[in-house]
């Protein structure tokens, strides 16, 4: 069974461009979660989907955004970029939201530069 | 608001101690608590999950116990090993919000 799958894996970005994170959840998983990791702030929540409806919001900036697809699917998106946004993007899936184990994938690692 | 505190941050023994790993929380109201290692550059594995009703859990080496009222979890590794090193964090799913709130989490050296 294939886990969450997230693309891509590396990329550098300049200074006030835009960046667009896949994530495709475990089959049959229809919550689907995002989180920033940093060296100094450890892992921070960012949103949470299910069923295409976002169901939770971390503290970030409006720079930051994301959707679920039908097919349970998940972008997130991070405009004007900034140095610090430079971090470790990881997405997780999980059956539902409350009740479940949640599964990550590898993450997304994005340097801005 | 809820906070998860691991503490030490950082633990090294010589192999094959038994390890007792602690994450404490302050807000009560949880609907579950999850234990995940991390290796370096890597996401995050699920080792343990334990439902608010639940008192322990248990995977091979590793037990999981919950203390709901007091607001701590322990995380035991028996007999550790050099595979065993990672840094492993706690998250609480908090009840109410359903927000999902991690720790720090501990990074573990185990030497050979």
């Amino acid at each position: 069974k294939a886990g969450v799958t997230q693309t891509p894996r590396y990329l550098i970005k300049t200074r006030g461009q835009q960046v667009t994170l896949s994530c495709s959840p475990i089959s049959g998983h229809r919550s689907v979660s995002w989180y920033q990791q940093t060296p100094g702030q450890g892992l921070q929540f960012l949103f949470e989907y299910f069923s295409e409806t976002q169901r939770n919001k971390g503290n970030f900036p409006g720079r930051f955004s994301g959707r679920q697809f039908s097919n349970s699917r998940s972008e997130m998106n991070v405009s004007t970029l900034e140095l610090g946004d430079s971090a470790l993007y990881l997405c997780a899936s999980s059956r539902t939201i409350s009740g479940n184990t949640i599964y990550f994938g590898e993450g997304s690692w994005l340097t801005v530069v | 608001k809820q906070e998860v505190t691991q503490i030490p941050a950082a633990l090294s023994v010589p192999e094959g101690e038994n390890l007792v790993l602690n994450c404490s929380f302050t807000d009560s109201a949880i609907y579950n608590l999850q234990w995940f290692r991390q290796d370096p550059g890597k996401g995050l594995t699920s080792l343990l999950l334990i439902q608010s009703s639940q008192r322990e859990q248990t995977s091979g080496r590793l037990n999981a116990s919950l203390d709901k009222s007091s607001g701590r979890s322990t995380l035991y590794i028996a007999a550790s090993q050099p595979g065993d090193s990672a840094t492993y964090l706690c998250a609480v799913r908090q009840g109410g919000s359903e927000k999902l709130v991690f720790g720090k989490g501990m990074k573990l050296t185990v030497n050979p």
